[in-house]
């Protein structure tokens, strides 16, 4: 079973910044908090992973709280191509399986 | 570079056949892992191969099977197939086993009837 909550759905206006929340209270020591989404008809495509820093990259920045419980995707300037099902995922260090759960779908508006 | 291929795209079979769904990794990826998607959920984890060997397996029952070849391709093969194995199949590729990135296929959309 998936090891996250996240909710179901979530809206954006075009330009903004798309924050996407996520909760993992049960999350252990050596395990990676990682974002993945999907594009409808697509596979999902990796976005960024953290342990415990901040991390940020080209596509979004990862915030992960000081006790690790829960984090924030953040999508600076959101696009109509965001638009996607967006899946926190918890995974062992050495793992290497993902264990997905249903995700938050993100529909972002003109 | 072509990123991870699937075939067929489409599949549509009778209850009680066989299956055989093929990917082919990401250029210089070694390491294959195969997802089923039903309708509305996350993909869920089926199993791995890695240098031709099965090392990790989800939750599915021995009607799955797999194969990895040595030019790093792979099948994923389905038995005695029931309703509920109708889901988007998804092939992953990745640098080695535990790899923080995994590159997607688009899938092979399977329906069973």
């Amino acid at each position: 079973d998936a090891k996250t909550t996240q909710p179901t759905s979530m809206d954006c206006a075009e330009g903004r910044a798309a924050n996407l929340p996520c909760n993992h209270s049960t999350i252990s020591g050596n395990e990676y908090v990682y974002w993945y989404r999907q594009i409808h008809s697509q596979g999902p495509q990796y976005i960024i992973h953290g342990l415990k820093n901040n991390e940020t990259n080209e596509m979004a920045s990862l915030i992960i709280t000081e006790d690790r419980k829960s984090s924030t995707l953040i999508l600076p300037h959101a696009t109509l191509r965001d638009t996607a099902v967006y899946y926190c995922i918890v995974k062992e260090g050495g793992s290497e399986k993902l264990v997905f759960g249903k995700g938050t779908k993100l529909t972002v508006n003109p | 570079d072509a990123g991870v291929t699937q075939s067929p795209t489409h599949l549509i079979k009778t209850r009680g056949q066989q299956v055989t769904l093929r990917c082919s990794p990401k250029s210089g990826h070694d390491t294959v892992s195969w997802y089923q998607q039903a309708l509305g959920q996350g993909p869920q984890f089926i199993f791995q191969y890695y240098e031709e060997e099965e090392r990790q397996r989800g939750n599915f029952p021995d009607r799955f099977s797999g194969h990895q070849f040595p030019n790093y391709s792979s099948e994923l093969n389905v038995n005695a197939l029931l309703l509920g194995d109708s889901a988007l199949y998804l092939c992953a590729s990745s640098i080695t086993p535990d790899s923080y990135e995994q590159y997607f296929g688009p899938g092979t959309r399977l329906t069973v009837t």
